[in-house]
């Protein structure tokens, strides 16, 4: 099975700065897709960005960007000009493209300090 | 477009006793899938319904056991509950199997 593995189990950020996340996984499929899901407090989880592992081009959304690195299997979240309301769980997931489940790294706990 | 949406948003519960819990998708998302999350063992994949049809299942005893109806709704039901079931239990919808997967604000159960 597909393992996801979050090292950084908290992480912290002045306000503006920028952070980076860390994600490994693990698996022996060529195509899949990868996604950081972020989870505030009030606990809605929320999708943050995603990236198909047949695209090169690492995905981007506003302050946040990934890093992809297919052979290293490394996939790190970067958030700029950290917020506030960045303050959240964050968790990587991975979605196999033969079986369609996803699996989840056990999150990273984001403070931002003001 | 409304969100998922999952009720009760929280349950109390003794030993022994059974539970279920709800879920309603996105409309026109015919997959819903249900997650176990934990502190410790973070989020861990129950099963997934499409089309009334379950079609992954995880690592999870028999007392853990679902549905999903015509409308797409699913349904969780835990029998014979013991401490260790208490969670925050996520449901997610997705259109089909190749999209992404959007999560409802989750039933948090404590199980006394």
């Amino acid at each position: 099975a597909q393992t996801v593995t979050q090292s950084q189990p908290e992480m912290s950020v002045q306000e503006a700065e920028t952070v980076t996340l860390s994600c490994t996984y693990d698996t022996s499929e060529s195509d899949y897709y990868l996604f950081w899901y972020k989870q505030p407090p009030s606990r809605q989880m929320i999708l943050v960005i995603r990236q198909e592992a047949y695209k090169q081009q690492n995905a981007t959304e506003n302050r946040f960007s990934v890093n992809f690195q297919k052979a290293a299997k490394s996939f790190s979240l970067k958030i700029s000009d950290s917020q506030l309301g960045d303050a959240a769980m964050y968790f990587c997931a991975y979605r196999s493209a033969v079986g369609n489940q996803f699996y989840f790294g056990t999150g990273t706990s984001l403070t931002v300090i003001p | 477009k409304a969100g998922v949406t999952q009720t009760p948003r929280y349950l109390i519960k003794t030993r022994g006793q059974q539970v279920t819990l709800s879920c309603s998708p996105i409309s026109g998302h015919r997959s819903v899938s249900w997650y176990q999350q934990t502190p410790g063992q973070g989020l861990q994949f129950l099963f997934e319904y499409f089309s009334e049809t379950q079609r992954n299942k995880g690592n999870f005893p028999g007392r853990f056991s679902g549905r999903q109806f015509s409308n797409s709704r699913s349904e969780m039901n835990v029998s014979t509950l013991e401490l260790g079931d208490s969670a925050l239990y996520l449901c997610a919808s997705r259109i089909g199997f190749q999209e992404t997967q959007y999560f409802g604000p989750g039933t948090r159960l404590l199980v006394l």
